[in-house]
């Protein structure tokens, strides 16, 4: 059973450019989550989707940052307009349950964005 | 979601058990307790999580005490492979907002030879 995967592992842009990251959850998990870590720093919640809806965006920066889920497909982390501030390691996870008490996450490998 | 206190670092020797503390003193009735760490830069791995109860899988073995306001994570025989940044998180249960999980600052374990 694969894991969460997560691609490009390794992304690269220039200020002012969009940047994508897809998010493949594991199989039959229809719970999808995104995490920001910055340099140096912890783990930040970005963003909580079931399929086509938003849970929970409370972490998202308001501007430039938008998720999506789509019926079909993976879940998607869009950046537009990138800043060098936004560089950092982006984590996806997934889970198979609802919001409960045995809601383990399951971490993905990462897309370690670069703006330059 | 309450806080929780864990010490910045700790040292185990190869082969010993490490006991990885945390303090949740404001947890409440229907939180859960979490473990995860995170090896080096990959993706934060689930390690154990209990409600009040001890627990035990193939990886470690959770400490509840029984006020609940604290537990300790042990890994009983840690290897090299062990070192990396174990977070202990508290949880609400069966909330819409419960899902997302909030990071520390957790503890740098580092095992040596």
């Amino acid at each position: 059973n694969a894991g969460v995967m997560q691609n490009p592992r390794h992304l690269v842009r220039r200020r002012g450019q969009e940047a994508r990251l897809r998010c493949s959850p594991m199989k039959g998990h229809s719970h999808v989550y995104w995490y920001r870590q910055l340099p140096e720093e912890g783990l930040k919640f970005m963003v909580y989707l079931q399929k086509e809806n938003i849970i929970d965006e409370s972490g998202m920066p308001k501007e430039r940052f938008s998720a999506e889920f789509p019926k079909e497909g993976p879940s998607i982390l869009r950046i537009q307009q990138v800043v060098r501030g936004d560089s950092a390691a982006y984590f996806c996870a997934s889970s198979s349950l609802g919001p409960s008490s045995y809601n383990e996450q399951f971490f993905g490998p990462g897309t370690r964005l670069t703006v330059l | 979601d309450a806080k929780t206190t864990q010490p910045p670092s700790m040292d185990c020797a190869e082969g010993r058990a490490a006991n990885l503390p945390c303090n949740h003193s404001t947890i409440s009735g229907n939180e859960y307790v979490y473990w995860y760490r995170q090896i080096h830069s990959q993706g934060p791995q689930y390690i154990i999580h209990g409600l009040k109860n001890n627990e035990t899988n193939e990886m470690a073995s959770l400490i509840i005490t029984e006020d609940r306001k604290s537990s300790t994570l042990i890994l009983p025989h840690a290897t090299l492979r062990d070192t990396a940044v174990y977070y202990c998180i508290v949880r609400v249960a069966n909330t819409g907002t419960a899902s997302k999980l909030t990071f520390g600052t957790g503890t740098r374990l580092q095992v040596t030879l």
